[in-house]
């Protein structure tokens, strides 16, 4: 079984200062690991994924998160955020074999000029 | 390269109708996935299929719904006697091989019943 929770549903960050969206997954086997950015009635779109390897993951937009699996958490940062970068973020968990992705509830990121 | 082809964006049914929702994998992809997204939820899996065949549709709820994915076209979601529940963003992804590869998402579509 896996599941994903993403801690806060609304964030709210100023400009250019750091974004970090929370979360934290559960997983039987060795888990990969994706966030995905959903701006208003679009798709999904990839921002970064951990499947093996290097624990830092760098994605696009200067979005990078860390696959920490003592605290089986896999959390977003950005060091400095755009008012472009207001969006819904999904974080979401699959298993090699399994093929369905499993995501959070989202958070909503609000940038404060 | 087009990427996932989902139409209608936006679809209205009245309640007992049947809605008919599409979608064209990225060119090369065999894989295709299909989410429901409720308002204020994240995705739900539903159902995947590979070309003629649904490997995965524990997702889907028993009633009413059916997916397809024939050998030439798009792929199908069909929901019959539609009603106010279903209301919600429908995507479909695909992946050029499954087992965690990346999954591209089209851009959805937004069922109405009224």
């Amino acid at each position: 079984a896996q599941s994903v929770t993403q801690l806060g549903s609304h964030v709210s960050v100023s400009e250019g200062a750091l974004v970090l969206l929370r979360c934290n997954y559960s997983s039987s086997v060795p888990p990969y690991l994706f966030w995905y950015v959903q701006y208003p009635n679009q798709g999904l779109q990839l921002l970064l994924k951990y499947t093996t390897g290097a624990t830092l993951v760098k994605g696009i937009n200067g979005f990078e998160a860390e696959f920490k699996k003592s605290e089986t958490s896999f959390h977003l940062t950005k060091p400095s955020a755009h008012m472009s970068d207001a969006a819904e973020y999904f974080c979401a968990v699959t298993q090699v074999g399994n093929e369905k992705l499993t995501f959070g509830t989202g958070t909503r990121l609000t940038i404060i000029p | 390269n087009a990427g996932v082809m989902q139409n209608p964006r936006h679809l209205v049914r009245r309640r007992g109708q049947e809605a008919r929702l599409r979608c064209s994998p990225m060119k090369g992809h065999s894989h295709v996935y299909w989410y429901r997204q409720l308002p204020e939820e994240g995705l739900k899996f539903m159902v995947y299929l590979q070309k003629e065949n649904i490997i995965d549709e524990s997702g889907m709820p028993k009633e009413r719904f059916s997916a397809e994915f024939p050998k030439e076209g798009p792929s199908i979601l069909r929901i019959q006697q539609v009603v106010r529940g279903d209301s919600a963003a429908y995507f479909c992804a695909s992946s050029s091989q499954g087992g965690g590869a990346e999954a591209f998402f089209g851009q959805g579509t937004r069922l109405t019943v009224v």
